[in-house]
């Protein structure tokens, strides 16, 4: 069955400061992979997919993520934060021709002044 | 072009009540995903409507019911309420029922049940 770990419930890091949201799946074939990012109080919005093809993969707000098979991992990156990312990510695996996202906890990111 | 809107915004039952959720897909888009999330977890999914059919279902009781319209607006139903149910209920709109087509997302209905 699949499933979705997301390392790390809190994230803090400094404005500026290199950012890194860990996620590892397990699934039997290669997935799809997604991360999405909710604000307080609105629904989620994705940042960036991963189907096929290219394996670094660049979205919406300079996040990028790299699908890393041997490590059945999808981390999402971004060079410097901003006060304005400050947000919970969820990173979240589907098999191909499936229907149904499966989702992580959520790491909730704290950007410090 | 509108987005994905959900009604009510908030809402609190007791337990043992009914409870209908609404869901306006975003133009174009023929099929809905309904998601509950509880406090501190991610998103469980419920179950699917592609082009008024359900189209898969996840772990949850047939208690939990669902409609999708010709226009392409959908329904959840929640008999029977327990205080578990209490959380946001999310739906996501997309086109043609895959997982890698994009989900759009409304803000949600926040569902307390006492």
């Amino acid at each position: 069955a699949q499933s979705v770990t997301q390392l790390g419930s809190h994230v803090s890091v400094s404005e500026g400061a290199l950012v890194l949201l860990r996620c590892n799946y397990s699934s039997s074939v290669p997935p799809y992979l997604f991360w999405y990012v909710q604000y307080p109080n609105q629904g989620l919005q994705l940042l960036l997919k991963y189907t096929t093809g290219a394996t670094l993969v660049k979205g919406i707000n300079g996040f990028e993520a790299e699908f890393k098979k041997s490590e059945t991992s999808f981390h999402l990156t971004k060079p410097s934060a901003h006060m304005s990312d400050a947000a919970e990510y969820f990173c979240a695996v589907s098999e191909p021709g499936n229907y149904q996202l499966i989702w992580g906890a959520g790491t909730k990111l704290i950007i410090k002044p | 072009e509108t987005g994905v809107t959900q009604s009510p915004t908030h809402l609190i039952k007791t337990r043992g009540q009914q409870v209908t959720l609404r869901c306006s897909s975003q133009s174009g888009h023929n099929t809905v995903s309904w998601y509950q999330q509880a406090l501190g977890q991610g998103p469980q999914f419920i179950f699917q409507y592609y082009r008024e059919e359900e189209n898969g279902r996840g772990n949850f009781p047939p208690r939990f019911s669902g409609l999708q319209f010709p226009n392409y607006s959908s329904e959840l139903n929640v008999n029977a309420l327990e205080l578990d149910d209490s959380a946001l209920y999310l739906c996501a709109s997309s086109l043609d029922g895959f997982a890698k087509n994009i989900q759009y997302f409304g803000a949600g209905t926040r569902l307390s049940v006492l």
